[in-house]
Order: C-alpha cells, then sequence, then structure tokens
C-alpha cells in the first residue's frame, strides 16, 4: 500500500497562473481532505469530500475548487493563482469521521 | 469543537519519557481527545485518541483525567525520532469530519 501520495512534490507558479494538486488514496477510504499548513501554523481545512462526487467547503475555500470524480482521487484547483496562496498542502484520507492518514505534502510557491 | 491549550514547546532526554499537557476545560461529553504529531515538514501522524478512559498503543498512553478537562500524552521512552510538533485536538464524532489543528508543543528530544 503506497497509502496516500500527493503530486507534484513542488511547484513554482506566476501570480495568475493557475495548477491542479492530485491526491490519491488506496485504502479504500470514503473521506478525503485537503489543508494548508502556513509557516509555524497548524493546518486548516480547506475542502473535504465524504464520497464519491461530493465536496464541502472548509474553513478556508476561497480561491480553490475541488473534485472527487473517483474514490480514489481527490483534485485541488487554483484557477488563477495569488501569493497569498503560498503554502504547503497536505491531502488526507479517512474510512470514516475518524483517523485521518496525511500525505507527505505539496510545496507551493507563487510569485 | 472545544479549544485546547498546550505548552509552546517542550525537551526531554533521550530514553527518558516525555509527558505532554493539554488542556481542554470546555470539553463536551460526545468529544474526544486526539493526539497527532509532524515530524518536520512530513504530513501529521496519529498517534491515539480516547474519550475517558485511559489508552495506551504502541506509540504512547494517553491520559485522561476524571473531569475530562485535561489529558496529557505519554512517551514512554523517547527517541531523537520523536522530536516533532504535538497536537492535541478535541473533536466531536458527529463533527462535520475536520480537524482543528492549533499551534502544538514542539517537542525536542536531546540526545
Amino acid at each position: 500500500n503506497a497509502g496516500v501520495t500527493q503530486t507534484p512534490k513542488f511547484r513554482v507558479l506566476k501570480t495568475g497562473q493557475s495548477m491542479t494538486l492530485l491526491c490519491a488514496q488506496d485504502m479504500n477510504h470514503e473521506y478525503m481532505y485537503w489543508y494548508r499548513q502556513d509557516p509555524g501554523m497548524g493546518l486548516r481545512l480547506i475542502h473535504y469530500s465524504v464520497g464519491e462526487g461530493t465536496t464541502a467547503k472548509g474553513e478556508v475555500p476561497d480561491g480553490y475548487n475541488v473534485s472527487r470524480l473517483k474514490k480514489q482521487n481527490f483534485l485541488l484547483g487554483l484557477e488563477s493563482a495569488a501569493p497569498s496562496q503560498t503554502s504547503v498542502y497536505f491531502c488526507a484520507s479517512s474510512p470514516g469521521d475518524e483517523t485521518q492518514y496525511f500525505g507527505p505534502g505539496t510545496r507551493l510557491l507563487v510569485l | 469543537d472545544a479549544k485546547t491549550t498546550q505548552p509552546t514547546s517542550m525537551d526531554c532526554a533521550e530514553g527518558r519519557a516525555a509527558n505532554l499537557p493539554c488542556n481542554h476545560s470546555t470539553i463536551s461529553g460526545n468529544e474526544y481527545v486526539y493526539w497527532y504529531r509532524q515530524i518536520h515538514s512530513q504530513g501529521p501522524q496519529y498517534i491515539i485518541h480516547g474519550l475517558k478512559n485511559n489508552e495506551t498503543n504502541e506509540m504512547a498512553s494517553l491520559i485522561i483525567t476524571e473531569d475530562r478537562k485535561s489529558s496529557t500524552l505519554i512517551l514512554p521512552h523517547a527517541t531523537l525520532r520523536d522530536t516533532a510538533v504535538y497536537y492535541c485536538i478535541v473533536k466531536r464524532v458527529d463533527s462535520s469530519y475536520k480537524l482543528i489543528f492549533g499551534s502544538g508543543t514542539r517537542l525536542l528530544v536531546r540526545p
């Protein structure tokens, strides 16, 4: 089992560019989550999904969109990147409303 | 979900027990105490959780006071690899699945 994987590991964007972060899990988990972590702070929830085809907003959803077309994948999109979106992005999954398993993170720098 | 208060940083000697405290004085009866840790730049890792009884697993022990207003995470024989930020999180089972990460406790294990 690979667990939770994230692609890419690191990316540099210019302001206004778009990109998609991919999260994949091979544990057949129903729930998936996207968090961001800014320097010296805890993680904040961006969006989450409780099943294939469903998504919901978290604490800081503005500027992001998500899709869960397949159970094993959860995509996070930035339509027009801003420097304030420079952060480390973590994906997680869980079998239910319990323990979450996190991926290794994607470092994003927006210039 | 109830808020938690943790010391900003702690240290302990390698091989000794590390005792990490957490205050959650506004905890409700249907809220669990979860502990996660984040080793430098990696995704958070689940450690343990409990409701009101003390819990133990291969990683740690969780001691919850009788009034449930505070808890202590115990790493019985700390190693250098236990150096990390430890997050105490209180979460309702029927909440919107999100984990609310505070600033955590930065534990430094000294050789």
